[in-house]
């Protein structure tokens, strides 16, 4: 049983350029949800993709975006990178949006903003 | 708004028991969540609590849930090399899937 994963785990850009990282959701999931952990803190949630469609988000600038696939895959887009960019993206796959469903973590993809 | 709070380090003996605590604000979270993650790593879900429970125990691992207080904490028994690592507390607001997450606990295990 596959867990979740994402590619790639490790990506250098620079300023102003454009990332889009991938994630494929643990089997049975049909929900996946994006984070950006910080150094040294704890992850912030960017936003939820189900059924193809952005359900929540949080506190963060339209140059973050999303596309969720029909095989629930999903990519996250960060316009117009910034050096604050840099982070360790985290995807977390779940099933359903009811509400506190429990989210699985892949391993992440460590962006570095130069 | 929300916010979710936990100590910085925790430094214990190999053998000992680990305590890691957390405190929240939003009361409404139907789960509490405690993860953990390895240098370089992804998060690992270690173990989840209903709000409707008091505590929970899986093997080693030991929840505590003071709702009154707003209080989470994680206990290890016997705590081993390989559980250092920092460890997060997480709750979800109110009827959505947005987790909040603590700073995260970084425990060190000595020999």
């Amino acid at each position: 049983d596959a867990g979740v994963t994402q590619s790639p785990t490790h990506l250098i850009k620079t300023r102003g350029q454009q990332v889009t990282l991938r994630c494929s959701p643990k089997s049975g999931h049909d929900t996946v949800s994006w984070y950006q952990q910080a150094l040294g803190q704890g992850p912030q949630f960017i936003f939820q993709y189900y059924e193809e469609e952005e359900r929540q988000r949080g506190n963060f600038p339209d140059r973050f975006s999303g596309h969720q696939f029909p095989n629930y895959s999903s990519e996250l887009n960060v316009n117009a990178l910034l050096l604050g960019d840099s982070a360790l993206y985290l995807c977390a796959s779940s099933f359903g949006t009811s509400g506190g469903q429990t989210q699985y973590f892949g391993p992440g993809t460590r962006l570095l903003v130069l | 708004g929300e916010d979710v709070e936990q100590s910085l380090f925790l430094s214990v003996r190999e053998g000992d028991s680990s305590v890691i605590n957390c405190t929240y604000t939003d009361s409404s979270s139907t789960y509490l969540y405690w993860y953990k993650q390895e240098p370089g790593a992804g998060l690992q879900l270690l173990t989840y609590i209903f709000s409707n429970m008091d505590m929970k125990q899986d093997q080693r691992l030991t929840v505590l849930l003071n709702k009154k207080d707003k209080h989470l904490s994680l206990r290890i028994a016997d705590t081993q090399t390989g559980d250092s690592a920092i460890y997060f507390c997480a709750g979800p607001l109110y009827n959505t899937d947005k987790l909040i997450f603590g700073t995260g606990t970084r425990l060190q295990v000595f020999p």
